[in-house]
């Protein structure tokens, strides 16, 4: 089975503060995401990797940047966390293969609360 | 990806089977039908997914029509841990996955 862990269940954050969410899958996928789930405006995709070292910008990565220093490492970085980035915030993982075929695996989620 | 349309709501008796319908008349031929869930706080699961044949595992079956115009999810013996919000895909492998509103299921004791 797929496994994908995210290293915190909650966590609440002052304004301004630096944030980092981890998140490790132990399937050897090169390809890992980072996404957000807002009610009423569903998944929007933040930043993803297709391998160690790169990332490719989502739908809406301003005001978060990525490190990708090791294959079953994703890490998500908040600069100066601000209240509108309160959300759950999602990992995932893809396994390999072309067209339809790679299912994406998520984590249990992170829920961020900005005061 | 091709847009997808389920009922908004549904209730299932627990130990009946729970059949949740998709349409996507949409749908491309070199798209895949995926079948995801989430349970309330908790981070997506994946079901199932199939592109023409009907497909099965040890979670749920899915039926595909043949013009793949639209799908059912089959939970065969519904339990109380089934309560969730099922989202209906059609995806070809693109970088992101967009979820729809889904179907909350509710099973009923």
């Amino acid at each position: 089975d797929v496994k994908v862990t995210q290293s915190s269940r909650y966590l609440v954050k002052r304004t301004g503060e630096k944030v980092f969410l981890e998140c490790v899958q132990d399937m050897d996928h090169e390809n890992m995401f980072w996404y957000r789930q807002d009610p009423g405006l569903g998944l929007r995709l933040i930043y993803f990797s297709y391998d160690v070292k790169m990332k490719e910008k989502g739908d809406i990565p301003e005001g978060y940047s990525v490190s990708r220093e090791k294959k079953e490492r994703f890490s998500l970085i908040l600069e100066s966390a601000s209240t509108n980035q309160t959300s759950m915030y999602l990992c995932a993982s893809r396994e390999p293969g072309t067209g339809g075929r790679e299912t994406q695996y998520f984590g249990p989620g992170t829920r961020l609360l900005v005061l | 990806d091709a847009k997808t349309t389920q009922p908004t709501s549904m209730d299932c008796a627990e130990g009946r089977a729970a059949n949740l319908p998709c349409n996507h008349s949409t749908i491309s031929g070199n798209e895949y039908v995926y079948w995801y869930r989430q349970i309330h706080s908790q981070g997506p699961q994946y079901i199932i997914h199939g592109l023409k044949n009907n497909e099965t595992n040890e979670m749920a079956s899915l039926i595909i029509t043949e013009d793949r115009k639209s799908s059912t999810l089959i939970l065969p013996h519904a339990t109380l841990r089934d309560t969730a919000v099922y989202y209906c895909i059609a995806y070809f492998g693109n970088e992101k996955l967009t979820f729809g509103t889904g179907t909350r299921l509710t099973i009923i004791p």
